[in-house]
């Protein structure tokens, strides 16, 4: 039972790049979630979803995209990447909509 | 979501009692407490959550003032591997995302 896998951990990209990010849960969950932490930060949520074929915009959703084509995968998409998105990822998932969150191990991003 | 206020960073000895604190003064009726910590740069993990009365699990207990507006945070024998992140938060108990302010936190230092 991995819970929820990330991938790729560590990417670096340059400015306008485009890029994807999975994450993949194997809990059966309905509801999964983008995250990113800055320095010193907590985490702000980017995009979330509450079920296969849904997703909806969080705090900080301007510049990233998602898709939830299958329960078990969650994508946040970069297409056209920006210092500013230099970041560690953390995707989520939760049974439903007020229990126990489970996140993965986290993506770091570096955008040059 | 109600906001909440934890002081920047705690330490505590080896073996005793770590008490973190949490004020959530403009808490609604239907929002829970929650806890979670996150160990250095890993994603963060669930700890307890409760809405009223207190609770205990294996990892802490969670004391709920009666008017709900702070709550502590209590690991009985802290050890080294308890050294993180602590964040409280509050949100609703409604179906949908679980839109998680996790503002930033407490840094708890257990000392050897």
């Amino acid at each position: 039972n991995a819970g929820v896998t990330q991938t790729p951990k560590f990417r670096v990209l340059k400015t306008g790049q485009s890029m994807t990010l999975l994450c993949a849960q194997d809990m059966n969950h309905e509801y999964m979630y983008w995250y990113r932490q800055d320095p010193g930060m907590g985490l702000r949520l980017i995009h979330y979803s509450v079920g296969e074929g849904t997703t909806a915009k969080g705090e900080v959703p301007d510049g990233y995209n998602v898709s939830r084509l299958k329960k078990q995968n969650f994508l946040l998409g970069l297409e056209s990447a920006a210092p500013s998105q230099t970041s560690v990822y953390f995707c989520a998932s939760s049974e439903w909509g007020i229990g126990e969150l489970f996140f993965g191990e986290g993506s770091r991003l570096t955008v040059l | 979501d109600a906001k909440t206020t934890q002081p920047p960073s705690m330490d505590c000895a080896e073996g005793r009692a770590a008490n973190l604190p949490c004020n959530h003064s403009t808490i609604s009726g239907n929002e829970y407490v929650y806890w979670y910590r996150q160990i250095h740069s890993q994603g963060p993990q669930y700890i307890i959550h409760g809405l009223k009365n207190n609770e205990t699990n294996e990892m802490a207990s969670l004391i709920i003032t009666e008017d709900r507006k702070s709550s502590t945070l209590i690991l009985p024998h802290a050890t080294l591997r308890d050294t993180a992140v602590y964040y409280c938060i509050v949100r609703v108990a409604l179906p949908g995302a679980n839109n998680l302010f996790f503002g930033t936190g407490t840094r708890l230092t257990v000392i050897p």
